[in-house]
Protein backbone atom coordinates (compact mmCIF):
# COMPACT_ATOMS: atom_id res chain seq x y z
CA UNK A 1 0.00 0.00 0.00
CA UNK A 2 0.88 3.46 -1.06
CA UNK A 3 2.15 5.80 2.43
CA UNK A 4 1.44 9.22 3.10
CA UNK A 5 2.34 11.37 -0.32
CA UNK A 6 3.00 14.70 -0.31
CA UNK A 7 2.95 17.49 -3.25
CA UNK A 8 5.09 19.15 -4.25
CA UNK A 9 8.31 18.16 -2.92
CA UNK A 10 10.28 21.38 -3.15
CA UNK A 11 8.40 24.83 -3.69
CA UNK A 12 10.29 28.16 -3.75
CA UNK A 13 8.11 31.45 -3.22
CA UNK A 14 8.62 35.08 -2.50
CA UNK A 15 7.35 37.08 0.29
CA UNK A 16 3.86 38.16 0.16
CA UNK A 17 2.65 35.19 -1.80
CA UNK A 18 0.23 32.33 -1.14
CA UNK A 19 0.94 28.52 -1.31
CA UNK A 20 -1.08 25.37 -1.60
CA UNK A 21 0.42 21.99 -0.42
CA UNK A 22 -1.51 18.78 -0.57
CA UNK A 23 -1.25 15.50 1.32
CA UNK A 24 -3.30 12.07 0.01
CA UNK A 25 -3.50 10.11 3.32
CA UNK A 26 -3.00 5.79 3.78
CA UNK A 27 -5.63 4.14 2.29
CA UNK A 28 -8.27 3.77 5.16
CA UNK A 29 -6.46 6.68 6.93
CA UNK A 30 -9.20 9.09 7.66
CA UNK A 31 -7.54 11.72 10.01
CA UNK A 32 -4.78 14.26 8.50
CA UNK A 33 -2.48 16.61 10.62
CA UNK A 34 -0.11 18.85 9.58
CA UNK A 35 2.93 19.88 11.04
CA UNK A 36 6.31 22.67 10.27
CA UNK A 37 9.29 21.13 11.22
CA UNK A 38 12.08 24.10 11.25
CA UNK A 39 15.78 23.03 10.82
CA UNK A 40 16.89 21.44 13.86
CA UNK A 41 13.71 21.01 15.60
CA UNK A 42 10.87 18.42 16.05
CA UNK A 43 7.99 19.42 14.19
CA UNK A 44 5.21 21.53 15.54
CA UNK A 45 1.35 21.13 14.94
CA UNK A 46 -0.58 23.02 12.87
CA UNK A 47 -3.87 21.67 12.28
CA UNK A 48 -5.94 18.07 12.46
CA UNK A 49 -8.63 17.50 10.53
CA UNK A 50 -10.90 13.82 10.83
CA UNK A 51 -13.49 13.25 8.48
CA UNK A 52 -13.41 16.49 7.13
CA UNK A 53 -13.46 18.49 10.51
CA UNK A 54 -10.96 20.25 11.74
CA UNK A 55 -10.19 18.78 15.05
CA UNK A 56 -7.14 21.31 16.27
CA UNK A 57 -5.67 23.77 15.54
CA UNK A 58 -1.71 24.57 16.97
CA UNK A 59 -0.77 28.53 17.61
CA UNK A 60 -0.06 29.65 13.81
CA UNK A 61 -1.56 32.97 12.59
CA UNK A 62 -4.64 32.77 10.68
CA UNK A 63 -2.63 32.92 7.01
CA UNK A 64 -2.38 29.32 7.78
CA UNK A 65 -5.76 27.10 6.78
CA UNK A 66 -6.63 24.32 5.74
CA UNK A 67 -9.19 21.84 4.72
CA UNK A 68 -10.15 17.97 4.07
CA UNK A 69 -12.12 16.64 1.17
CA UNK A 70 -14.59 13.98 0.47
CA UNK A 71 -11.67 11.54 -0.20
CA UNK A 72 -9.87 12.13 3.20
CA UNK A 73 -7.18 13.90 1.34
CA UNK A 74 -6.03 17.43 2.51
CA UNK A 75 -4.69 20.78 1.23
CA UNK A 76 -2.82 23.08 3.81
CA UNK A 77 -3.14 26.93 2.67
CA UNK A 78 -0.58 29.63 3.41
CA UNK A 79 -1.38 33.33 2.66
CA UNK A 80 1.00 36.36 2.70
CA UNK A 81 4.14 34.59 2.97
CA UNK A 82 6.95 35.86 5.68
CA UNK A 83 10.68 34.40 5.51
CA UNK A 84 9.86 32.83 8.36
CA UNK A 85 7.26 30.26 6.94
CA UNK A 86 10.62 28.27 5.52
CA UNK A 87 10.53 25.16 7.01
CA UNK A 88 9.73 21.41 5.95
CA UNK A 89 5.92 21.10 5.92
CA UNK A 90 4.81 17.55 7.27
CA UNK A 91 1.36 15.80 6.58
CA UNK A 92 1.06 13.27 8.58
CA UNK A 93 -2.28 10.32 8.66
CA UNK A 94 -4.14 7.78 11.35
CA UNK A 95 -6.73 5.50 11.40
CA UNK A 96 -8.52 7.69 13.67
CA UNK A 97 -8.39 10.90 15.69
CA UNK A 98 -5.36 11.64 17.52
CA UNK A 99 -7.40 11.43 20.93
CA UNK A 100 -7.32 7.35 20.37
CA UNK A 101 -3.67 7.61 20.57
CA UNK A 102 -3.46 6.20 16.77
CA UNK A 103 0.01 6.22 15.26
CA UNK A 104 0.84 8.78 12.60
CA UNK A 105 2.28 8.03 9.82
CA UNK A 106 4.43 10.74 8.06
CA UNK A 107 4.90 11.64 4.31
CA UNK A 108 8.40 13.11 2.86
CA UNK A 109 7.19 16.63 3.44
CA UNK A 110 7.37 19.46 1.28
CA UNK A 111 10.09 21.95 1.56
CA UNK A 112 9.20 25.58 1.37
CA UNK A 113 11.80 27.81 0.85
CA UNK A 114 10.47 31.97 0.98
CA UNK A 115 12.95 34.30 -0.72
CA UNK B 1 -0.07 22.47 27.30
CA UNK B 2 1.60 19.86 26.78
CA UNK B 3 5.75 19.95 27.33
CA UNK B 4 8.10 18.04 25.97
CA UNK B 5 12.27 18.26 26.83
CA UNK B 6 14.90 16.26 24.93
CA UNK B 7 18.02 14.63 26.20
CA UNK B 8 20.66 14.37 25.34
CA UNK B 9 20.81 16.79 21.63
CA UNK B 10 23.72 14.70 20.86
CA UNK B 11 24.99 11.28 21.55
CA UNK B 12 27.57 9.02 20.05
CA UNK B 13 28.34 5.50 20.55
CA UNK B 14 30.69 3.33 19.42
CA UNK B 15 29.17 0.29 17.10
CA UNK B 16 27.89 -2.24 18.81
CA UNK B 17 27.17 -0.29 22.32
CA UNK B 18 23.80 0.46 23.48
CA UNK B 19 22.48 4.44 23.08
CA UNK B 20 19.67 5.85 25.97
CA UNK B 21 17.40 9.22 24.85
CA UNK B 22 15.39 10.01 27.95
CA UNK B 23 12.21 12.77 27.52
CA UNK B 24 10.08 14.13 30.20
CA UNK B 25 6.32 15.47 29.76
CA UNK B 26 4.54 17.78 31.62
CA UNK B 27 0.87 17.03 31.52
CA UNK B 28 0.35 13.97 33.65
CA UNK B 29 -3.03 13.64 31.54
CA UNK B 30 -0.80 12.50 28.61
CA UNK B 31 -1.17 8.22 27.65
CA UNK B 32 0.73 7.96 24.23
CA UNK B 33 4.10 7.75 23.53
CA UNK B 34 6.07 7.73 20.33
CA UNK B 35 9.22 7.42 18.69
CA UNK B 36 10.24 8.97 15.52
CA UNK B 37 13.88 8.41 13.37
CA UNK B 38 14.32 10.83 11.00
CA UNK B 39 17.06 10.63 8.75
CA UNK B 40 18.82 13.28 6.95
CA UNK B 41 16.07 14.72 4.28
CA UNK B 42 13.63 11.99 5.08
CA UNK B 43 10.26 12.02 6.63
CA UNK B 44 9.95 11.04 10.60
CA UNK B 45 9.55 7.28 10.83
CA UNK B 46 7.45 5.46 13.74
CA UNK B 47 9.86 2.67 15.15
CA UNK B 48 8.06 2.23 18.29
CA UNK B 49 5.44 3.76 20.56
CA UNK B 50 3.77 2.89 23.84
CA UNK B 51 0.43 3.94 25.80
CA UNK B 52 0.39 4.34 29.45
CA UNK B 53 -1.12 1.38 30.29
CA UNK B 54 2.10 -0.37 29.58
CA UNK B 55 5.60 0.62 31.33
CA UNK B 56 7.77 -1.27 28.71
CA UNK B 57 7.92 -2.29 25.33
CA UNK B 58 10.62 -3.97 23.17
CA UNK B 59 11.09 -4.73 19.38
CA UNK B 60 14.30 -6.28 18.62
CA UNK B 61 16.84 -3.96 19.27
CA UNK B 62 14.66 -1.37 20.55
CA UNK B 63 13.00 -0.91 23.90
CA UNK B 64 11.20 1.91 25.32
CA UNK B 65 10.56 2.36 29.15
CA UNK B 66 7.44 4.60 30.84
CA UNK B 67 7.26 5.71 34.13
CA UNK B 68 4.02 7.37 35.26
CA UNK B 69 5.00 8.72 38.07
CA UNK B 70 8.17 10.35 37.47
CA UNK B 71 6.71 11.53 33.69
CA UNK B 72 9.28 10.26 31.72
CA UNK B 73 10.35 7.79 29.13
CA UNK B 74 13.08 6.54 27.44
CA UNK B 75 14.07 5.11 24.25
CA UNK B 76 16.66 1.92 24.14
CA UNK B 77 18.90 0.93 21.53
CA UNK B 78 21.35 -1.96 22.28
CA UNK B 79 23.65 -3.49 19.66
CA UNK B 80 23.63 -0.45 17.40
CA UNK B 81 24.56 0.01 14.31
CA UNK B 82 26.05 2.81 11.39
CA UNK B 83 22.46 2.78 10.26
CA UNK B 84 21.27 3.98 13.13
CA UNK B 85 22.82 6.69 12.84
CA UNK B 86 19.57 9.43 12.42
CA UNK B 87 17.38 12.69 14.29
CA UNK B 88 15.32 10.61 17.22
CA UNK B 89 11.88 11.95 18.14
CA UNK B 90 10.05 11.77 21.33
CA UNK B 91 6.24 12.35 21.23
CA UNK B 92 3.53 12.75 23.73
CA UNK B 93 -0.46 12.82 23.69
CA UNK B 94 -3.35 13.12 25.37
CA UNK B 95 -6.88 11.27 25.46
CA UNK B 96 -9.17 14.15 23.93
CA UNK B 97 -7.80 15.04 20.48
CA UNK B 98 -4.76 16.81 21.32
CA UNK B 99 -1.83 16.62 19.08
CA UNK B 100 1.37 15.06 19.24
CA UNK B 101 3.98 17.25 21.18
CA UNK B 102 7.74 16.56 20.02
CA UNK B 103 10.78 16.81 21.58
CA UNK B 104 13.58 19.04 19.97
CA UNK B 105 15.43 15.71 18.64
CA UNK B 106 18.55 13.73 19.36
CA UNK B 107 21.12 13.36 16.48
CA UNK B 108 22.89 9.91 17.27
CA UNK B 109 25.77 9.13 15.84
CA UNK B 110 27.12 5.34 15.47
CA UNK B 111 30.81 5.69 14.68
CA UNK B 112 32.01 2.05 13.30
Amino acid sequence: DAGVTQSPTHLIKTRGQHVTLRCSPISGHKSVSWYQQVLGQGPQFIFQYYEKEERGRGNFPDRFSARQFPNYSSELNVNALLLGDSALYLCASSKAGQGLGQPQHFGDGTRLSIL
Amino acid sequence: GENVEQHPSTLSVQEGDSAVIKCTYSDSASNYFPWYKQELGKRPQLIIDIRSNVGEKKDQRIAVTLNKTAKHFSLHITETQPEDSAVYFCAASTAGNTPLVFGKGTRLSVIA
